[in-house]
């Protein structure tokens, strides 16, 4: 059974550039989470999607992170503009239903200058 | 909301030797607390969860513990290996609330030879 994969792993951009990130869920995967996990912390999360809709975003700076889940399958996370504090690793998950064990992929590494 | 504390926030032990990591939870709807482990460069990795009807769960050389009415719950891990060598989480989420989980500070743990 094939992972959460997520793209790309790694990314170097200055401050008030745009970037996005891009994950694909486990087949079969309704619920599918993003993660902010800063150096030396646990994961943050940002956004819970079930299916094609947001279920929680109360944590998404929305001034600056936006996240699309269109047809229910894969999903991306945008920050524009980028800020030094956004250095993180994005790490994406994702579960059957939302009740189950949830699955992470390997995260992208973020680095804003 | 949840908040969850770890402890230690680093652990070195022996090969062979028994190491232990402790958490508490603030919210007492929380009833899913599972552990991750994450080797560097890696996304978390499921290793053991344990849902709050029950007080412990073992598989083969990992073990948990849950005491609800203190609200903590600690990872036992006997016969360290090297290979255990990595950075653990303990998290808490609310099964029916979309398992949004919320996660420890994280301990990273060394098992020398």
């Amino acid at each position: 059974e094939a992972g959460v994969a997520q793209s790309p792993r790694y990314k170097i951009i200055e401050k008030r550039q745009s970037v996005a990130f891009w994950c694909n869920p486990i087949s079969g995967h309704a619920t599918l989470y993003w993660y902010q996990q800063i150096l030396g912390q646990g994961p943050k999360l940002l956004i819970q999607f079930q299916n094609n809709g947001v279920v929680d975003d109360s944590q998404l700076p929305k001034d600056r992170f936006s996240a699309e889940r269109l047809k229910g399958v894969d999903s991306t996370l945008k920050i524009q503009p980028a800020k030094l504090e956004d250095s993180a690793v994005y790490l994406c998950a994702s579960n059957l239903n939302g009740e189950t064990e949830a699955f992470f992929g390997q995260g992208t590494r973020l680095t804003v200058v | 909301g949840e908040n969850v504390e770890q402890h230690p926030s680093t652990l070195s032990v022996q090969e062979g030797d028994s190491a232990v990591i402790k958490c508490t939870y603030s919210d007492s709807a929380s009833n899913y607390f599972p552990w991750y482990k994450q080797e560097l460069g890696k996304g978390p990795q499921l290793i053991i969860d344990i849902r709050s009807n029950v007080g412990e769960k073992k598989d083969q050389r990992i073990a948990v513990t849950l005491n609800k009415t203190a609200k903590h719950f600690s990872l036992h891990i006997t016969e360290t290996q090297p290979e255990d060598s990595a950075v653990y989480f303990c998290a808490a989420a609310i099964t029916g609330g979309g398992n949004k989980l919320t996660f420890g500070t994280g301990t990273q743990l060394k098992v020398e030879l």
